[in-house]
């Protein structure tokens, strides 16, 4: 199993471009999440997908949409990045077998100028 | 909404000393808990997890916590710290909504 993948690695955006970043699991896991880690913050919860087709908002949603039209698949998508949303996000996929604990994938950097 | 705390920000140690991070979190109901590090250039792990039971639980690498329901607490612990240890350790809590929150990370540096 590849685990929880997540592309790019890192990006770097202007003021307004949008973007997608990806995120995939293999190992069937129903419940995935996206979030960001900023200094001092610790990390914060973007948006939750409980099951293809279902998604809610975490934390600190604003700025931010996702999709689940699969279970493998939660892209997350900035329609218009701002310099506050620089940071590190990390998603991350968990299930009930798997006793909830959640497996992180590697992190994907952003730079927003 | 809850909240998590992690007391310490940067936390300084020889190898050998022993570790104690503390974590609160502010839900008065069920919850799980967990502490995960994020060792330097890597993605996050999970160190260990608490879901009912024993009140102490054994984590990976020697480190363990204690549930402490009374103080809602979940301090992380090290007998003997090694070099290795150099890391960013969080605590997180889950609310039975899926909800989960993590504290703002203790930075643990081992001095050899």
């Amino acid at each position: 199993n590849a685990g929880v993948t997540q592309t790019p690695k890192f990006q770097v955006l202007k003021t307004g471009q949008s973007m997608t970043l990806q995120c995939a699991q293999d190992m069937n896991h129903e419940y995935m999440s996206w979030y960001r880690q900023d200094p001092g913050m610790g990390l914060r919860l973007i948006h939750y997908s409980v099951g293809a087709g279902i998604t809610d908002q975490g934390e600190v949603p604003n700025g931010y949409n996702v999709s689940r039209s699969t279970t493998e698949d939660f892209p997350l998508r900035l329609l218009s990045a701002a310099p506050s949303q620089t940071s590190v996000y990390f998603c991350a996929s968990s299930s009930i077998l798997a006793g909830e604990t959640q497996y992180f994938g590697p992190g994907t950097r952003l730079l927003v100028l | 909404a809850q909240s998590v705390s992690q007391h310490n920000h940067h936390v300084i140690l020889s190898e050998a000393a022993s570790l104690e991070l503390g974590c609160n979190y502010s839900y008065g109901g069920t919850v799980n808990l967990f502490w995960y590090v994020q060792y330097p250039g890597q993605h996050l792990q999970l160190l260990l997890k608490y879901f009912s039971g024993d009140p102490l639980v054994k984590g990976i690498k020697g480190f363990e916590a204690e549930f402490i329901k009374s103080k809602f607490s979940f301090n992380l612990r090290k007998p003997s710290v090694q070099w290795s240890d150099t890391a960013e350790y969080f605590c997180a809590v889950e609310e039975g909504n899926n909800d989960m929150r993590f504290g703002a990370g203790t930075r643990l540096t081992v001095k050899p």
